[in-house]
């Protein structure tokens, strides 16, 4: 069993649209990140949190400590938001990252 | 500049060949990582070091082994690569004084093994 699970694993959508990408973790946890991976393989971190509510530009990430569930939302999608999304979580028991497979979004112009 | 700085970027090599992997750093972080990622599989932790002289084993430790030879380098080691290493390896970096453990990724080295 994952101890991080995303969903969906693929989607696409029109240029415009807003996009939701879900992720359950199993774990206690002191964290939880947002990272983006793009086409050429570079990831990057988005967000880092652990409670509520953070927003950078397009892209807004919530928490829910007690669902043990976290959302990324990205409003007025573009084609360069086209990108694998990775949900991750730091153990709160121990120095470890999990990490969930990744929601590879791709939208379309 | 890149600030986490990984080398080769991509390699074939063959069974049974020793492969080194090596990750630099100029960000000054205490905390360094080695991870694979395989397709439909998460990344997944293979060591990682929170100082010079402190080095652990992540989930997937067997077959590889690391070295920590400056606060800014960490290398990874494959001692007789098998077919079911080829992946994608990242180096990553964290700092343990920012109170926050974000993690700064490196370009990755794509490895095959044949």
């Amino acid at each position: 069993k994952n101890e991080v699970e995303q969903s969906p694993q693929n989607l696409t959508a029109q240029e415009g649209e807003f996009i939701t990408i879900n992720c359950s973790y199993s774990v206690g946890i002191s964290a939880l990140h947002w990272l983006q991976q793009h086409p050429g393989g570079g990831i990057v971190s988005l967000f880092m949190l652990s409670s509520g509510k953070k927003k950078h530009g397009r892209l807004i990430a919530t928490i829910n400590i007690q669902e043990k569930h976290s959302s990324l939302h990205i409003t007025a999608s573009h084609p360069r938001d086209s990108a694998v999304y990775i949900c991750a979580v730091s153990s709160n028991t121990g120095n470890q990252f999990y990490f969930g497979t990744g929601t590879s979004l791709t939208v379309i112009p | 500049d890149a600030d986490v700085t990984q080398t080769p970027r991509n390699r074939i090599t063959k069974t049974g060949k020793r492969i080194m992997l090596e990750c630099s750093q100029t960000k000054g972080h205490d905390r360094m990582y080695w991870y694979r990622q395989d397709p439909g599989l998460g990344l997944r932790l293979i060591y990682y070091s929170f100082d010079v002289k402190d080095i652990n084993k992540g989930e997937i430790s067997d077959g590889y082994s690391v070295s920590r030879q400056a606060q800014a380098k960490f290398s990874l080691s494959l001692e007789s690569a098998i077919p079911n290493q080829t992946a994608l390896y990242f180096c990553a970096t964290s700092d343990s004084r920012q109170g926050s453990d974000t993690q700064y990724f490196g370009p990755g080295t794509r490895l095959t093994v044949l």
